[in-house]
């Protein structure tokens, strides 16, 4: 059973445009909630992360929003650029345990 | 550098035949995890450990065992390795005991194939 689902399985977008990935969970005991970048050949590397307590977390062109109340979580990437294409992962975790979404391979194309 | 490290990246072996990979990190982090990822599975944790003797299972944990010694090594045995273990596993460790809201940071990955 998948604690977190993780849509759409592949993007691909023009230089310049929004990337959007969703996630949704089921268990509201999960209380920190990062997204991870991972490129080929490479583990994931964390890129952005929130906590239950605050709707929006933006860090440079990566956004997080975060709506509690339907248990659902997505990142934006601002003017996508080629160097953004990777394979994206949502996360979400309570206590010391982790469960990510099946990941997200984002295509930027020039 | 600051890093976690994988031993080997690469392995190929035989049903039945007791593996162990290693996993090494410099940053004297106290949570240690690791990690399969499969196609359309994501990642999903197998074993994680909040410190020197602690550990605890994840969310997959059948047909692996870990030991956590020193602060730095959290290898990850395979006893009896089968086929279905067959995969790509990743070593993550953070800073505090509260590792779930902590960032983790990832080795480069084993990937492992079981005939």
């Amino acid at each position: 059973q998948q604690q977190v689902k993780q849509s759409p399985q592949s993007l691909i977008v023009q230089k310049g445009g929004i990337s959007i990935i969703n996630c949704a969970y089921e268990n509201t005991a999960f209380d920190y909630f990062p997204w991870y970048q991972q490129f080929p050949g490479k583990g994931p590397a964390l890129l952005i992360a929130i906590r239950p307590d605050v709707s929006e977390k933006k860090e440079g062109r990566f956004t997080i929003s975060f709506n509690k109340s339907a248990k659902q979580f997505s990142l934006h990437i601002m003017d996508s650029q080629p160097g953004d294409s990777a394979t994206y992962f949502c996360a979400a975790s309570f206590g010391n345990q982790f469960y990510f979404g099946t990941g997200t391979s984002l295509t930027v194309i020039p | 550098e600051a890093q976690v490290t994988q031993n080997p990246r690469y392995l190929i072996t035989v049903t039945g035949k007791k593996l162990t990979v290693t996993c090494s990190q410099n940053m004297n982090h106290e949570y240690m995890s690791w990690y399969r990822q499969d196609p359309g599975l994501g990642l999903r944790q197998i074993y994680y450990s909040m410190n020197v003797e602690v550990t605890d299972k994840g969310d997959v944990p059948e047909g692996y065992k870990v030991s956590r010694k020193e602060k730095r090594n959290f290898p990850l045995i395979l006893e009896s390795p089968s086929p279905n273990q067959t995969s790509l596993y990743f070593c993550a460790s953070s800073l505090s005991v509260q590792g779930g809201n902590q960032p983790q940071h990832f080795g480069d990955g084993t990937r492992l194939s079981i005939l």
